[in-house]
């Protein structure tokens, strides 16, 4: 994984529950993202965190929230307001020399 | 709108036979463009990162090219073998604020033993 750990790894969500995916860096990088793959559709992103305690929309944020109280962590919660979570979830990490470093990834459904 | 087309969508060769998976993105002002592996059910796994001053990349088997002024990028895969099929993906950084990537839909490549 590059120094990223996502857990878990399959993750199930009864109707109007949140949920919470868990993102975590060993890599010492300022910026972490996270995306979300439906099949057939290439990536989209969600939100973006440049730097502890600030976080920014991507093209997709309705209906989830993240936080970033620490450098190695990025977690995102699937709330009750997105109606459609069912999706397979990657965090990433950036650097300016490296590019991007994902993680293994989470598969939310919906049950 | 930026975008990024890959082709074929799909790819089934015999094992030993060089290939090109082709990446094209409308704008051209990219910062740098980086080509992916995903075996299924799994993350990311990166295999080039090409900056937008360079013109290709190496990386054992693996060879890519940047054509910025046509908007193109190329994958080289010499003497494929069973252990490369996978969904390759071609993803374009613009920089700015985000460092965001546009995303490829990928092509599914299959090598027969």
């Amino acid at each position: 994984d590059g120094g990223i750990t996502q857990s878990p790894k399959y993750l199930f969500r009864k109707e109007g529950q949140n949920v919470t995916l868990s993102c975590e860096q060993n890599l010492n990088h300022d910026a972490m993202y996270w995306y979300r793959q439906d099949p057939g559709q290439g990536l989209r992103l969600i939100y973006y965190s440049q730097i502890v305690n600030d976080f920014q929309k991507g093209d997709i944020a309705e209906g989830y929230s993240v936080s970033r109280e620490k450098k190695e962590s990025f977690p995102l919660t699937v709330t009750s307001a997105q109606k459609n979570p069912t999706a397979f979830y990657l965090c990433a990490v950036w650097g300016q020399n490296y590019g991007y470093t994902f993680g293994s990834g989470t598969r939310l459904t919906v049950v | 709108k930026q975008e990024v087309t890959q082709i074929p969508a799909a790819l089934s060769v015999p094992e030993g036979e060089n290939l090109v998976l082709n990446c094209s993105f409308t704008d051209s002002a990219i910062y740098n463009l980086q080509w992916f592996r995903q075996d299924p059910g799994k993350g990311l796994t990166s295999l080039l990162l090409i900056q937008s001053s360079q013109r290709e990349q190496t990386s054992g088997r693996l060879n890519a090219s940047l054509d910025k002024s046509s908007g193109r990028s190329t994958l080289y895969i010499a003497a494929s073998q069973p252990g490369d099929s996978a969904t390759y993906l071609c993803a374009v950084n613009y920089g700015g604020a985000t460092n965001k990537l546009i995303f490829g839909t990928g092509t599914l490549l299959a090598v027969q033993p």
